[in-house]
């Protein structure tokens, strides 16, 4: 009964590549994130779905490009993946965007570049 | 950019200590939010504290939000191992805008 679920759990791949994160939750949600977190566990936010419209980009790179076939789903594309790009990327899910409405977490990739 | 400062950014203790760690910034704040992150798995909000000088009390951890709401303090009576973890003090400015995050305090309560 996983809320937030990501997959892979681990990616590990060639500069150049491209590359997909999933998520889905499956709380009802209307909005779900992305989230960076680098090498000294800095979390900084990337996109934003509400309802399937993009909210913000939090300049990133337009190599990264998320889609959302639907509210319960939130996936991340990555072309020309770069060394840069190495981290632990977070899927977040949260009913509405009021400003203390709780994000739920999913465990998060970590993404490897060669 | 609000800017949330977290102290300190890392704390090893004995098991059965107590520790207070901090969240500071020059900004007011309608609201503050305490996530906890375990080794390999995502954020876990502990609580939000809304109202200046309030306090949240959860089990062993009771969360403190300054009188000025620019800052918040985290205490951990009589710490056990399975507090270990990355605390994280968050602010949202709301309408889909994400989680603004500190640097965290990274906790290690040694048996």
């Amino acid at each position: 009964d996983t809320a937030v679920s990501q997959t892979p759990k681990y990616l590990v791949t060639q500069m150049g590549n491209d590359k997909s994160i999933k998520c889905e939750q499956n709380l009802g949600h209307d909005t779900m994130y992305w989230y960076k977190q680098d090498s000294k566990k800095f979390l900084k936010i990337m996109f934003s779905y509400n309802n399937k419209e993009l909210i913000i980009n939090e300049t990133v790179p337009n190599r990264f490009s998320p889609k959302s076939p639907d509210k319960a789903h939130l996936n991340l594309h990555i072309n020309s993946l770069e060394l840069g790009d190495s981290a632990v990327y977070f899927c977040a899910s949260s009913h509405g965007t009021g400003v203390n409405q709780p994000q739920h977490f999913g465990d998060g990739t970590r993404l490897s570049i060669l | 950019t609000q800017l949330l400062e977290q102290s300190p950014q890392f704390l090893s203790i004995q098991e059965g200590e107590n520790l207070t760690v901090y969240c500071n910034s020059s900004s007011v704040f309608s609201s503050l939010q305490w996530y906890r992150q375990e080794p390999g798995e995502g954020p876990v909000l502990l609580v939000t504290v809304v109202t200046g000088g309030e306090v949240k009390k959860l089990k062993r951890l009771t969360f403190q939000f300054g009188d000025a709401r620019k800052d918040s303090s985290l205490h951990i009576t009589a710490a056990q191992p399975g507090d270990t973890g990355l605390y994280l003090c968050t602010y949202s400015g709301g309408g889909a805008d994400g989680l603004t995050f500190g640097k965290g305090t990274h906790l290690i309560i040694q048996p």
